[in-house]
């Protein structure tokens, strides 16, 4: 059964503390996306990386970080300098045509 | 730069049709794209159209493009109680023969009354 997981569904955390976030894809996509969810708006783009081994900042970069060391992988790391770090966090993928996403983890920030 | 606009609500009542408007900045050799988002849940890939498209139709849904006005719509016929979910946009330009990265509208809550 093909598709993009992310996990955990729900994610509590201190200030403070550095908490990563999980996205697997079995869809063999070789691009994978990392996007921010705040009520009443769009999708912003956190990181994205076309390939193994590669990622570039999106539009709101500063406060996360990521690593693609595998095809199938791209966990997304939202440290303590990112200052309002609760949101809807949504991890997708793409072939050539269509990106298709994830089910989303809920970042709360206690 | 790039940019996606939509209005933020529709409602319309079960067995209507609902119109869901967008409007994107040009673009050469862009995919249009509607996402379906249900509370909590990621987005679902609805349908999208090349720009050198005119219109697309998938069952319930028919999406128009205007590229002179710089328009696209999204139409349900028949809305029933679980088409209720926000809509999103989005655009994307061709980078190298593939896919960029997708622009987002903020979003159109649909709710259906029965």
């Amino acid at each position: 059964d093909g598709g993009i997981t992310q996990s955990p569904k729900y994610l509590f955390r201190k200030e403070g503390q550095n908490v990563t976030l999980s996205c697997e894809q079995n869809l063999n996509h070789d691009a994978m996306y990392w996007y921010r969810q705040d009520p009443g708006q769009g999708l912003r783009l956190i990181y994205y990386s076309q390939i193994v081994n590669d990622f570039q900042k999106g539009d709101i970069a500063e406060g996360y970080s990521v690593s693609r060391e595998k095809k199938e992988s791209f966990p997304l790391t939202v440290t303590s300098a990112q200052k309002n770090p609760t949101a809807f966090y949504l991890c997708a993928s793409t072939n050539t045509d269509t990106q298709y996403f994830g089910p989303g983890t809920r970042l709360t920030v206690l | 730069g790039e940019d996606v606009e939509q209005s933020l609500f529709l409602s319309v009542r079960e067995g209507d049709s609902s119109v869901i408007n967008c409007t994107y900045t040009d673009s050469s050799s862009t995919y249009l794209y509607w996402y379906k988002q249900e509370p909590g849940a990621g987005l679902q890939l609805l349908t999208y159209i090349f720009s050198n498209m005119d219109m697309k139709q998938d069952q319930r849904l028919t999406v128009l493009l205007n590229k002179k006005d710089k328009h696209l719509s999204l139409r349900i016929a028949d809305t029933q109680t679980g088409d209720s979910a926000i809509y999103f946009c989005a655009e994307s330009l061709i980078v190298r023969g593939s896919q960029g990265n997708l622009i987002f509208g903020k979003g159109t809550k649909l709710s259906v009354k029965p």
